[in-house]
């Protein structure tokens, strides 16, 4: 069965260090997304790919976090420089299109120091 | 505003018995899409049920089933028969057509069962 790849599962960094994080979507899916998720709260859209373009990144925090998707296939999400409240579960979704449901992978759960 | 409500925010139950997960939405949206997921301890969410605005009917799947009400803007999820492994927290979402279809999710319902 098809799966959304996201790596690295766990990161520990210091604060003020980079970060990335990597997101391989089910194949053919046009849609992808990126979301953070605070230990007890929903998932909170950070920025929303139609293939290569970014459709929506009114919540990414662009002084410190940038998203591309250079080929419309595989994306990677960087945190520059890392604080203490991005601790956070990182999840990563596709869809074959904005209407479809999405497919979360097992998320990348940052702990910053 | 919120734009999905779930007031529930944990639920215990005792294996067997029947257990209700509400959600409230609010959209000025004719057309909009309607989403439950559960998320394991695990950790990775896991899709159960989208849903159309114009499609009102309820739909039953095994020991779940979902009741959609436009009248309420309701969109509960009903599990018959609990069972331990449906202890997990459970988010309902809304996608707007007008925005994109940005999905918003609610702040979700810890469920546990108890054996």
């Amino acid at each position: 069965e098809a799966e959304v790849a996201q790596s690295p599962r766990y990161k520990i960094t210091e604060k003020s260090q980079a970060v990335a994080f990597w997101c391989d979507p089910i194949s053919g899916h046009a849609t992808l997304y990126w979301y953070r998720q605070i230990l007890g709260q929903g998932p909170e859209l950070l920025v929303q790919f139609q293939d290569e373009s970014v459709v929506d990144d009114s919540q990414l925090p662009k002084d410190r976090f940038s998203a591309e998707r250079l080929k419309g296939v595989d994306s990677t999400l960087k945190i520059q420089p890392a604080e203490l409240g991005d601790s956070a579960m990182y999840l990563c979704a596709s869809s074959p299109g904005p209407i479809n449901e999405q497919f979360f992978g097992p998320g990348t759960r940052l702990t910053v120091l | 505003a919120q734009k999905v409500t779930q007031a529930q925010t944990e639920i215990s139950v005792v294996e067997k018995e029947d257990v209700t997960l509400d959600c409230v939405y609010e959209t000025r949206d004719t057309t909009y899409y309607l989403f439950w997921y559960k998320q394991p301890p695990s950790g990775e969410l896991v899709f159960l049920i989208r849903r159309n605005s114009f499609d009102e009917q309820n739909e039953i799947s095994g020991r779940y089933s979902w009741n959609f009400q436009k009248s309420t803007s309701s969109f509960n999820f009903t599990i018959t028969a609990s069972q331990v492994v449906d202890s997990a927290v459970y988010f309902c979402a809304l996608s707007e057509a007008r925005a994109g279809n940005q999905f918003y999710f609610g702040t979700g319902t810890s469920l546990t069962v108890i054996p």
